[in-house]
């Protein structure tokens, strides 16, 4: 089915480990996205691609690192994980910011 | 204060009521999201608005860019419309801005 496919969807991770969020789409999509989202509070954009090739930075970009492969293809590293990490990491996609996103099923890491 | 504010933050009803969640923004947008997260964590988009109103099934959202507010509204409301509901703005940086969320819970 087309959409975006997020991997892996549960993780845990000790203080200090490192690890890859990965995200595809298949939708030919130009835009992708990377959020947090956090107990009383709304998403938050942790770094976006606006096209192939591009990356930027959002709100909480911070420990953060983002590589955007292919059209496809747009993961999350994590070099060195902190329990404020611990979250619910959602990847999402647009064709253009005018249109609909297609949001991933989520990824719930917790760092202990 | 946040740029996406959302009414309320709870809301529970029965089954078959008429309901209205409400979305205030505090910046210029050129378009406004609806999203569903339901239990399960999945996120849904449900409508995007850039002026008056759009209708899907028992769902209908509205727009006035005057006064900068939004409502999503449900029809015939059914315990499986229990979720999450999220406004999201495009704002002037044009990524999305997200509301806290309204936590929708129907009884049967």
């Amino acid at each position: 089915n087309a959409g975006v496919t997020q991997t892996p969807k549960f993780q845990v991770l000790k203080t200090g480990q490192s690890m890859t969020l990965q995200c595809a789409q298949d939708m030919n999509h130009n835009s992708m996205y990377w959020y947090r989202q956090d107990p009383g509070m709304g998403l938050r954009l942790i770094y976006y691609s606006a096209s192939e090739g591009t990356t930027d930075k959002g709100e909480v970009p911070n420990g953060y690192n983002v590589s955007r492969l292919n059209k496809r293809e747009f993961s999350l590293r994590l070099e060195s994980a902190a329990p404020s990490q611990t979250s619910v990491y959602f990847c999402a996609s647009t064709r253009d910011r005018l249109y609909g996103y297609t949001f991933g099923s989520g990824t719930r890491l917790t760092v202990v | 204060k946040n740029e996406v504010e959302q009414s309320p933050q709870n809301l529970t009803a029965q089954e078959g009521e008429f309901i209205t969640i409400n979305c205030s923004y505090s910046v210029g947008i050129s378009a406004l999201h609806w999203l569903q997260q339901h239990p399960g964590g999945g996120i849904v988009s449900l409508f995007m608005l850039s002026s008056g109103k759009k209708k899907h099934g028992r769902l209908i959202a509205t727009i006035n860019i005057q006064e900068k507010h939004s409502s999503l509204h449900i029809t015939a409301s059914h315990p499986r419309d229990s979720a999450v509901y999220i406004c999201a703005v495009l704002g002037g940086a044009q990524k999305l801005v997200f509301g806290q969320g309204t936590r929708l819970t129907i009884n049967p």
